[in-house]
């Protein structure tokens, strides 16, 4: 099974700075990458997919990059509604599988 | 706008078979490039993929689960189906019903399931 390992397990940002995400695949995935946003109570909401495309009505603060086996999600500025647990997933191989999440809150 | 809608029994006994429906509005399962899935959260913890279904019938299973699960789809209601059979506590979880091609675009807004006597 494909093991996701995203870091760190926890980020504390101030709202307005910059935060970056990490993901590590133990084999490579190609670009079959996908980076999701869960707020509480929430379905998670498709932020990334093919590794670097933004899903429909994502704010372009949001940018995704990597191929193989690192990736990184990167937010320029965070606003109030970026604090919230990201999640990476690979569907390059089955099962597909997700990371353990990185909570973003508030510094 | 394709929206999904997860619906079934919120409590479930030990060894007894889970069973939900996802119903899919806003367009038809079978005119998209969507493959159909089902997600679990336990509570406070990470996503953890059951397994999907092509609108040809088709299926992937996680092997951890593979045993257990079983996934349909009635196209005609426009409606897939997750069955895990033999549940215990560990499977007590929010459900979820998911679909996309390139990862997962639509998501219902979940269903919690508890397993206990």
């Amino acid at each position: 099974e494909m093991v996701m390992t995203q870091s760190p397990a926890t980020l504390s940002v101030s709202p307005g700075e910059g935060a970056t995400l990490s993901c590590r695949a133990s084999q490579s995935v190609a670009s079959n990458f996908a980076w999701y946003q869960q707020k509480p109570g929430q379905a998670p909401r498709l932020l990334i997919y093919a590794a670097s495309t933004r899903a429909t009505d994502v704010p372009a603060r949001f940018s995704g990059s990597g191929s193989g086996t690192d990736f990184t999600l990167t937010i320029s500025s965070l606003q109030s509604e970026d604090f919230a647990v990201y999640y990476c997933q690979q569907y390059n191989n089955w099962p597909l599988t997700f990371g353990g999440g990185t909570k973003v809150e508030i510094k | 706008q394709v929206q999904l809608q997860e619906s079934g029994p919120g409590l479930v006994k030990p060894s007894q078979t889970l069973s939900l429906t996802c119903s899919v509005s806003g367009g038809s399962m079978s005119s998209t490039n969507y493959f159909w899935s089902w997600v679990r959260q336990p509570a406070g913890k990470g996503l953890e993929w059951i397994g999907r279904i092509y609108t040809s019938g088709s299926t992937n299973y996680n092997p951890s689960l593979k045993s257990r699960v079983t996934i349909s789809i009635d196209r005609s209601k426009n409606q897939f189906s997750l069955r895990l059979s033999s549940v215990t506590a560990a499977d007590t979880a929010v459900y979820y019903c998911a679909g996309g091609e390139y990862g997962f675009a639509v998501w219902g807004q979940g269903t919690t399931v508890t397993v206990s006597s």
